[in-house]
């Protein structure tokens, strides 16, 4: 399973934008790269996935170069409560269903 | 997405005693999965739940430490066998769907203190 390097922890005000970005440099063709948010007592919740390109929904943006060894998600206009950890996952691999969460990105929002 | 409830959602329990946390999904899915996450740790996949077979257990994992049972598409248990502190932890129930690229999705989780 290729595996991803974020940045342990991030400040931000609110109202900014913030971009994290995950480095995945052994990702195989068939991997998607999907983000998860987790906020303490919960289960980690879906924000995005993508396998190219840009990848836009109502919560946020994902950007992925041609060569899809890194990828960044940017969250337009952050508040408190956006204050989570961040999770960005390659794969699974054709044929697993395995996903393998990294250390995640620790992101706080300051008012 | 599917909604997916754990029971309990918090426990203390006993060193040496055994519980069995329950995951109930609001549909039928193919793919059922129990996690482990550690006080301030990432998720550690325990084991992927089979219907009508046995679980598939990742490294580190035993079937006679963390049993699973599937009867159906829309319930699994986990159970946390004689239980030490380390055993500390939220146990988190995901589902998925057959098509592997397909997002999970988690449970609120059940949050385990041993003493």
């Amino acid at each position: 399973l290729a595996k991803t390097t974020q940045p342990i922890s991030m400040d931000s005000y609110e109202g900014q934008e913030v971009n994290i970005t995950c480095s995945h440099n052994n990702i195989a063709t068939n991997d998607y790269i999907t983000w998860y948010q987790q906020f303490p007592s919960q289960g980690p919740r879906f924000i995005i996935q993508g396998y190219k390109t840009k990848v836009t929904n109502e919560v946020a943006s994902l950007f992925i170069p041609a060569d899809r060894k890194s990828s960044t998600l940017s969250l337009p206009r952050v508040s408190l409560s956006d204050t989570a950890v961040y999770y960005c996952l390659v794969g699974p691999e054709a044929g697993s269903y395995q996903l393998t969460f990294g250390k995640g990105t620790k992101l706080s929002v300051i008012p | 997405s599917a909604v997916i409830s754990q029971k309990p959602s918090r426990d203390i329990c006993q060193r040496g005693t055994s519980l069995t946390i329950q995951c109930q999904v609001d549909s039928q899915v193919t793919m059922m999965f129990w996690y482990r996450q550690q006080p301030g740790q990432s998720l550690t996949l325990i084991a992927t739940a089979n219907q009508g077979s046995e679980a598939t257990y990742e490294s580190g994992f035993v079937i006679d430490k963390f049993p699973i049972s599937r009867p159906n598409l829309t319930f699994s248990t986990l159970t946390v066998s004689n239980m030490s502190p380390e055993d500390s932890s939220i146990y988190l129930c995901s589902v998925g769907s057959s098509f592997g690229n397909q997002p999970q999705h988690f449970g609120d989780g059940t949050r385990l203190s041993i003493l």
